[in-house]
């Protein structure tokens, strides 16, 4: 069964360093969207991608953030200078039309420490 | 500001127990509502609900959605300790892409 892939599973960095999340979504899925759960909260959208830009994006999803397709099968998130509030567990996600309605398929997680 | 909320936040059953969790929402424009269980690694998707008092079933596992009292049940009949997990419900709303989930009920089936 197809399924979204995630790379690092952990990633330990320093804080004001940057890292780069990487997901593989599911082949014939267009739309794509990350999420972070903070350790005993609740799973918060931060955007989601559509046709090689951005369609949404929530209010935490600031400059030090970004996101990229750079190939046919990537979807990357990069946090450009990491904050100790950055920790968190980040699940990639992916959906066929998506919109209203349609199911979100997510991945295993990358969980990043920011020390 | 809109919300989605769970409970029980945690429940210990013993095998064979019938649980039911909760969801209630109130977001604006609703569209949907989904369950996802939540294990050591992703959240998998369980059910979509989005007509009221039609009930999804797959296996003993069971939901349904009161759109009047914006609610939805998850039910797990025969509980097996394979069911130990994290429950999430998330909701769609119109007009938007993004998920709004709830804070998880953790499930815990003990032998």
């Amino acid at each position: 069964e197809p399924e979204v892939t995630q790379t690092p599973s952990h990633q330990v960095t320093q804080m004001g360093q940057e890292v780069i999340l990487r997901c593989v979504p599911i082949s014939n899925h267009l739309y794509f969207y990350w999420y972070r759960q903070i350790l005993g909260q609740k799973v918060e959208f931060l955007v989601s991608f559509y046709n090689n830009e951005i369609s949404e994006k929530s209010e935490i999803f600031d400059d030090q953030f970004s996101v990229e397709r750079p190939d046919g099968s990537n979807f990357t998130l990069k946090i450009r200078s990491t904050k100790l509030e950055d920790s968190a567990m980040y699940f990639c996600a992916s959906s066929g039309l998506g919109g209203q309605g349609e199911t979100q398929y997510f991945g295993p997680g990358t969980r990043l420490l920011v020390l | 500001e809109d919300k989605v909320v769970q409970s029980p936040l945690s429940l210990v059953v013993h095998e064979g127990d019938t649980v039911t969790l909760n969801c209630s929402y109130e977001v604006t424009n609703f569209r949907s509502l989904l369950w996802y269980k939540q294990e050591k690694k992703a959240p998998t998707f369980l059910f979509m609900l989005t007509s009221s008092g039609i009930e999804k079933k797959s296996g003993r596992l069971s939901s349904i959605l009161d759109k009047k009292e914006l609610f939805s049940i998850l039910n797990i009949t025969a509980t097996q300790t394979g069911d130990s997990a994290i429950y999430l419900c998330a909701v769609y709303q119109g007009g938007s892409e993004k998920l709004v989930f709830g804070k998880g009920t953790k499930l815990t089936v003990n032998p």
